[in-house]
């Protein structure tokens, strides 16, 4: 099965920050990476998906990169609504799909 | 407008069963991937389960020969039978529609507490 592998597993930033998170596979999945942010008691929502591709609706401050085993979800200018957590998820070899640890953007 | 609501949980006692259901508008079940998804208490993010359109069905391992995921197209709705439940089954279950390898739509969730 494919690991899913985030870092940090949390962070401490301010509005206006420029926020990087990183998600690694254990093996070659193309673009096929997704990312969704979960606020406490909500279920997630998609932001990012195939890597790069923002979801319909989702502020252009967000952005995905990469390709293959290493990927990027960057938040360019971080906003009071963007203090939640974030995970990234494997769509290539699947099932099992597979999540990252996630990642919990805090002040 | 595509809703996902699920309900069945609550709390019960180890070894013992649950069924949870997932109410489907918008949209028709037996067309799409729906897949069921856990959160452990502070924890992140684990698949469970899957049913494809046509019907063929996958597990996790955690979960492999005790939970069954099936549907009923004549309710437009999906489910989540849970068998020989543990203490690390404990978790907010949610229920989710695949579209295109995307999970785009998920339920509000429904708590099972696996408990003596």
């Amino acid at each position: 099965d494919i690991q899913m592998t985030q870092s940090p597993s949390s962070l401490s930033a301010s509005v206006g920050d420029r926020v990087t998170i990183t998600c690694r596979a254990s093996q070659n999945i193309f673009n096929y990476l997704n990312w969704y942010q979960q606020k406490p008691g909500k279920a997630p929502q998609v932001l990012i998906y195939l890597a790069s591709s923002l979801h319909s609706g989702v502020p252009s401050r967000f952005s995905g990169n990469g390709s293959g085993t290493d990927f990027t979800l960057t938040i360019s200018s971080l906003q009071p609504d963007d203090f939640a957590t974030y995970y990234c998820q494997q769509s290539y070899f699947t099932p099992p799909l597979t999540f990252g640890g996630g990642t919990k953007v805090e002040i | 407008e595509v809703q996902l609501v699920e309900s069945g949980g609550g709390l019960i006692q180890p070894g013992g069963s649950l069924r949870l259901s997932c109410a489907a508008s918008g949209f028709t079940v037996s067309n799409n991937y729906m897949i069921w998804v856990r959160q452990a208490p502070g924890k992140g993010l684990e698949w469970v389960s899957l049913i494809y359109a046509g019907g063929e069905v996958d597990y996790a391992d955690s979960v492999k020969g005790r939970f069954t995921i099936s549907r009923d197209n004549s309710k437009n709705t999906v489910y989540l039978e849970m068998n020989s439940l543990r203490v690390e089954d404990t978790a907010v279950y949610y229920c989710a529609r695949i579209v295109t390898a995307i999970i785009m739509y998920w339920g509000q969730g429904t708590l099972v507490t696996v408990s003596s």
